[in-house]
């Protein structure tokens, strides 16, 4: 079975900085899906970033990029010039590629960032 | 667009209860699925549908029932509600186009007294 780990509980930044959260997964797959999301508050999931198994180019949305080592099954979050908005918990999560068996999307257990003025 | 609707936003119910949390989609997505949030678990998968008329177990099912008559909802029915079941609740749909993220509702949160 998959499993996603995310190591680091509770991160906090100072505004402009940037942050590393990170990310390890477990799977014996080879194609598969990665994603980081965002829970504000309000409790919405909204989706920050994605990246498939088979690009080996990293994934970069604005200042929210990822650091994807696939043997190392490593997929670190790094956001650039932290804004107040960027505080929330992060989820990473996998999926696998195959259907009928990918809907299934594992979580790891979120990271609470802190963004300091 | 509406995205991804869920209701209620908040419930309350007694232990033995029954009710059905309601999750509707204007995306015309094929798949809908639904997660529990605890404290300092993550999300996990409660049960999915690839379409109308199909569903399949996820996680942790037991508790939960599920129907999908339409592409467009997919209630989740609590048949007889325990305290274990206090949580948060999420409907997620996607396209069935494999390179796809999920879209969120907004949650229901659950408390079982």
């Amino acid at each position: 079975a998959q499993t996603v780990t995310q190591s680091q509980p509770e991160m906090s930044v100072q505004e402009a900085e940037t942050v590393t959260l990170s990310c390890t997964y477990d799977t014996s797959e080879s194609d598969y899906y990665l994603f980081w999301y965002k829970q504000p508050p309000s409790r919405q999931m909204i989706l920050v970033i994605r990246q498939e198994a088979y690009k080996q180019q990293n994934a970069t949305e604005n200042r929210f990029s990822v650091n994807f080592q696939k043997a190392a099954k490593s997929f670190s979050l790094k956001i650039s010039d932290s804004q107040l908005g960027d505080a929330a918990m992060y989820f990473c999560a996998y999926r696998g590629s195959y259907r009928g068996g990918s809907e299934k999307l594992v979580f790891g257990k979120g990271t609470k960032l802190t963004v300091n003025p | 667009n509406a995205g991804v609707t869920q209701t209620p936003k908040f419930q309350v119910l007694k232990t033995g209860q029954s009710m059905t949390l309601q999750c509707a989609q204007d995306m015309n997505h094929e798949y809908m699925s639904w997660y529990r949030q605890d404290p300092g678990m993550g999300l996990r998968l409660i049960h999915y549908s690839v379409g109308a008329g199909i569903t399949d177990q996820g996680e942790v099912p037991n508790g939960y029932n599920v129907s999908r008559s339409t592409t467009e909802d997919f209630p989740l029915r609590l048949l007889s509600a325990a305290p274990s079941q206090t949580s948060v609740y999420f409907c997620a749909s996607r396209r069935e186009l494999m390179n796809t993220e999920a879209f969120f509702g907004q949650g229901t949160r659950l408390t079982v007294v």
